[in-house]
């Protein structure tokens, strides 16, 4: 059975702390994705890789980083946290073409007080 | 910046009822899929379609496609309590980027 996994459920972290959120998918996919999920507000691309060491600004990067240096793991790395970031974290893969469809994690749900 | 519009927001109906959800756009999607979440957990690939017209069964789960390929709509046939989670609409306008609705948040109620 496929999978990405997400290595925290839940992350609760203090303002401007730096946050590590981490993905793995055992697939051998070569697109990777971060969104961040808001009531209201749908998913939001944050960044995207189409390949190790490449990495792709989505609609909302501020604030946030990225690094895909294997090929199965993208990790996503909140620079300075703060409590606007609070929210739900997805970390998707896909192989080429878009049309496949996601394989999505269970999610990261973070905190920042 | 291309728009996914997803109706109604929430709908919450009994056990056995059908329901219709809807996911509209004014761009042409090159092809369309619908995703549902279940509380705690992410998204999971229903089914994508490509051709305009295009109708796809999933069980109890009635998928179609607009003629245009402008909209699609999502029908279920005497609901379940399983049914109950976040329905996503996501289109690919062919740039390479796909665009998520914001969903219809549907309640089963046994």
């Amino acid at each position: 059975d496929v999978k990405v996994t997400q290595s925290s459920r839940y992350l609760v972290k203090r303002t401007g702390e730096k946050v590590f959120l981490e993905c793995v998918q055992d697939m051998d996919h070569e697109n990777m994705f971060w969104y961040r999920q808001d009531p209201g507000l749908g998913l939001r691309l944050i960044y995207f890789s189409y390949d190790v060491k490449m990495k792709e600004k989505g609609d909302i990067p501020e604030g946030y980083s990225v690094s895909r240096e294997k090929k199965e793991r993208f990790s996503l790395i909140l620079e300075s946290a703060s409590t606007n970031q609070t929210s739900m974290y997805l970390c998707a893969s896909t192989i080429q073409g878009l049309d496949y469809g996601y394989t999505f994690g269970s999610g990261t749900r973070l905190t920042v007080v | 910046t291309q728009l996914l519009e997803q109706s109604p927001q929430f709908l919450s109906i009994q056990e056995g009822e059908n329901l219709t959800v809807y996911c509209n756009s004014s761009s042409v999607f090159s092809s369309l899929q619908w995703y549902r979440q279940e509380p705690g957990e992410g998204p999971v690939l229903l089914v994508t379609v490509v051709t305009g017209g295009e109708v796809k069964k999933l069980k109890r789960l009635t998928f179609q496609f607009g003629d245009a390929r402008k909209d699609s709509s999502l029908h279920i046939t005497a609901a379940q309590p399983g049914d109950t989670g976040l329905y996503l609409c996501v289109g690919f306008f062919g740039n390479e980027k796909l665009t998520f609705g914001t969903g219809t948040r549907l309640t089963i109620i046994p």
